[in-house]
C-alpha cells in the first residue's frame, strides 16, 4: 500500500466554483501534513500546511482527519490561476516526506 | 538570498555516461534530498542527508550515489547513465526542527534526458 494516495483528477472547473481534493495516507503515526502546489514544469512550492483543528487561508482551506487518516484541501471561487497540480504531502517520522501522484486543476474561463 | 539552486538545468547524456548533479542551499538548512519526479509517479526519495555528515537510502537509490559535501551542498551522481535514469531530478532542503514546521524547499530541477 502506498504510503500516501490521491485521487489524479483530472479537475476542470469553471472560474468561481468550489473544488475538494482528497489524500489518504497510510501511517496512523505520522506527525505533519502539507499540501503543495506544482506550476507545470516548476519545483513544488508550499501552499499550506495542515493542522489538526483544520486551517484557512484566504479561498484555501485545508482539514485534517486523523481517524480516517485523510486530508483535504478545499478551494473556494477558483480563479484561472489556481490552474496547477496539487500534491499532497506526509511527514510519517524520521526525515522522510513522501508525496502523493499529485492531482491536476483546470479553472476554465 | 537564492534559497535551493541546481546546476544544470538541463542535461542529456548517451547511455553509460556519469555525470553529477549539483545542489546548494543558503538557508542553513539540516537535511537535503533528492527527489525524481516522472509522469503518473509523483515525486520518489532518491537519497536524503539528515545532516551533515549523513547519508540514507531513499526510495530508489539503484544507480545512484550521494555525497554531502558539506551544510551547503548535496550532490547526486549517476555513474553509468540510462534511458531509464530519464526524469526530472529535484533537490529540496528542509531545517528539520523537532517538533516544528518542516516546510521543503526545491530547487528549479534539472531535466535529464539519457539516450
Amino acid at each position: 500500500r502506498k504510503e500516501v494516495e490521491q485521487d489524479p483528477g483530472p479537475f476542470n472547473v469553471p472560474e468561481g466554483a468550489t473544488v475538494a481534493f482528497n489524500c489518504t495516507y497510510s501511517n496512523s503515526a505520522s506527525q505533519s501534513f502539507f499540501w503543495y502546489r506544482q506550476d507545470c514544469r516548476k519545483e513544488p512550492k508550499l501552499l499550506m500546511s495542515v493542522y489538526s483543528s483544520g486551517n484557512e487561508d484566504g479561498r484555501f482551506t485545508a482539514q485534517l482527519n486523523r481517524a480516517s487518516q485523510y486530508i483535504s484541501l478545499l478551494i473556494r471561487d477558483s480563479k484561472l490561476s489556481d490552474s496547477a497540480t496539487y500534491l499532497c504531502v506526509v511527514y510519517p517520522r524520521g526525515n522522510q516526506f513522501y508525496f502523493g501522484t499529485g492531482t491536476s486543476l483546470t479553472v476554465i474561463p | 538570498n537564492a534559497g535551493v539552486t541546481q546546476t544544470p538545468k538541463f542535461q542529456v547524456l548517451k547511455t553509460g555516461q556519469s555525470m553529477t548533479l549539483q545542489c546548494a542551499q543558503d538557508m542553513n538548512h539540516n537535511s537535503m534530498y533528492w527527489y525524481r519526479q516522472d509522469p503518473g509517479m509523483g515525486l520518489r526519495l532518491i537519497y536524503y542527508s539528515a545532516s551533515e555528515g549523513t547519508t540514507d537510502k531513499g526510495e530508489v537509490p539503484n544507480g545512484y550515489n550521494v555525497s554531502r559535501l558539506n551544510k551547503r551542498e548535496f550532490s547526486l551522481r549517476l555513474e553509468s547513465a540510462a534511458p531509464s535514469q530519464t526524469s526530472v531530478y529535484f533537490c529540496a532542503s528542509t531545517k528539520n526542527r523537532a517538533g516544528g514546521s518542516n516546510e521543503q524547499f526545491f530547487g528549479p530541477g534539472t531535466r535529464l534526458t539519457v539516450l
